[in-house]
């Protein structure tokens, strides 16, 4: 049971402009968490946002939470090619569902 | 270096042949879990647990056992491997304040593949 679901499933754009990801859910959570993948690699933790936390900065990310649509974004802003990657966000505290992830391709 | 390590990270067998993959975490977290990766499907997971001697399945147990008899290992073993068990596994920890999971550390992955 997919509870985190990302869209777009696949987005390029150029270097220097700005990627936006979105991931909704099903049920209410305590927190919802973005991580990063390098292809087939392990995934890397990028922001964790509690579900009394609107919007939260990291850097380059920003990610935003709306409990009341069950909606979350991850802002990367002025993209580069390390940045291509899969993302994906992932809900719950014991049992964790993963979406299936935005792939995000950075052209030059 | 605080790190999820497995091994193995590539392994080919053959069906039936009981297989265990290690997962070790040196950074003393109570959480630990194994996901299985495949193409169109994300992460799913498989096994959980909460603490030593505390485990409890994921969304895609069958075919899959753990135990977590020390705190820092979190071996993920296949009695009978069968071929839709090929895929790419990883384990991750985390630390629980609250009850509550926190960020995961996941492991490098293992790339299983089972003829």
């Amino acid at each position: 049971s997919q509870q985190g679901e990302e869209d777009p499933q696949a987005l390029s754009i150029q270097e220097g402009e700005n990627a936006t990801m979105n991931c909704s859910y099903k049920t209410s959570i305590n927190n919802l968490q973005w991580y990063r993948q390098n292809s087939g690699r392990g995934l890397v933790h990028l922001i964790l946002i509690r579900s009394n936390e609107r919007e939260k900065h990291s850097g380059r990310l920003r990610v935003t939470l709306d409990t009341s649509k069950k909606s979350s974004s991850l802002l990367i802003t002025a993209s580069r090619a390390a940045d291509t990657a899969s993302y994906f966000c992932a809900t719950g505290d014991d049992k964790i569902i993963f979406g299936k992830g935005t792939r995000l391709h950075i052209l030059p | 270096e605080a790190q999820v390590t497995q091994n193995p990270r590539y392994l080919i067998t053959v069906t039936g042949k009981k297989l265990t993959v290690t997962c070790s975490q040196n950074m003393n977290h109570e959480y630990m879990s194994w996901y299985r990766q495949d193409p169109g499907l994300g992460l799913r997971q498989i096994y959980y647990s909460m603490n030593v001697e505390v485990t409890d399945k994921g969304d895609v147990p069958e075919g899959y056992k753990v135990s977590r008899k020390e705190k820092r290992n979190f071996p993920l073993i296949l009695e009978s491997p069968s071929p839709n068990q090929t895929s790419l596994y990883f384990c991750a920890s985390s630390l629980r304040t609250s009850g509550r999971t926190n960020t995961q550390y996941f492991g490098p992955g293992t790339r299983l593949t089972v003829l």
